[in-house]
């Protein structure tokens, strides 16, 4: 099993420019989590999904659309980058049920210039 | 909403002895989950420990062990026979059951640094 793997690993964009983040696991888990990881602060949840063709806020959502037309796969979108959305973002899944944990991905630096 | 706070963004230990690492949050839940999380150099957020809040005994991984304190609101980490493999950032987490509604998943404390001298 590869856990959670997320692509790319690394990325430079321009501001306005647009670009998705891909999120996959091969756990059959049905929780999906985007986080966002900044200098001297924890993650902090961007959106989350709670299975096939669902999607919900999180703390900080603004700027991102995400889509879930697969169960294995979680896509994160920024339409219009912003040098604000430069950033470790980080995936994560667990299967239902409040006692699961969530499994991370490796994480991918994002730099908007 | 859930607050998580770390108020040591540093901590230093000499190898082989045993260090704490604080935490304190705010809720509501009467039912939650509470975790560290460890995350090295290369960035990988690995699961240390966790504790159910409605078990009393506190959550223990061979040299890793919680304080927990649930009337405090307080969730130590105590790291014994500290080794230099343990050097990284911990994060203390939060996850409520959200059986009354609200957003999914972990909530996170800024983070502790731990350095690990030889």
């Amino acid at each position: 099993n590869a856990g959670v793997t997320q692509t790319p690993k690394f990325r430079v964009l321009k501001t306005g420019q647009s670009m998705t983040l891909l999120c996959a696991q091969d756990m059959n888990h049905e929780y999906m989590y985007w986080y966002r990881q900044d200098p001297g602060m924890g993650l902090r949840l961007i959106h989350y999904s709670v299975g096939e063709g669902t999607t919900a806020k999180g703390e900080v959502p603004d700027g991102y659309n995400v889509s879930r037309l697969k169960k294995q796969n979680f896509l994160l979108g920024l339409e219009s980058a912003a040098p604000s959305q430069t950033s470790v973002y980080f995936c994560a899944s667990r299967l239902a049920g409040v006692r699961n944990e969530q499994f991370f991905g490796p994480g991918t630096r994002l730099t908007v210039l | 909403a859930q607050t998580v706070t770390q108020s040591q963004p540093e901590m230093s230990v000499q190898e082989a002895e045993t260090v704490t690492l604080s935490c304190t949050y705010d809720t509501s839940e009467s039912d939650y989950y509470l975790f560290w999380y460890k995350q090295p150099p290369s960035r990988q957020m690995i699961l240390v420990i966790r504790q159910e809040a409605y078990k009393q005994q506190n959550a223990t991984e061979n040299r890793f062990s919680v304080n927990f304190q649930k009337a405090a609101k307080s969730f130590s980490l105590k790291i014994s026979d500290s080794q230099l493999g343990d050097a990284a950032m911990y994060f203390c987490a939060y996850r409520g059951t959200y059986s009354g509604g609200g957003a999914d998943g972990l909530t996170f404390g800024k983070g502790t640094h731990l350095i690990i001298q030889p």
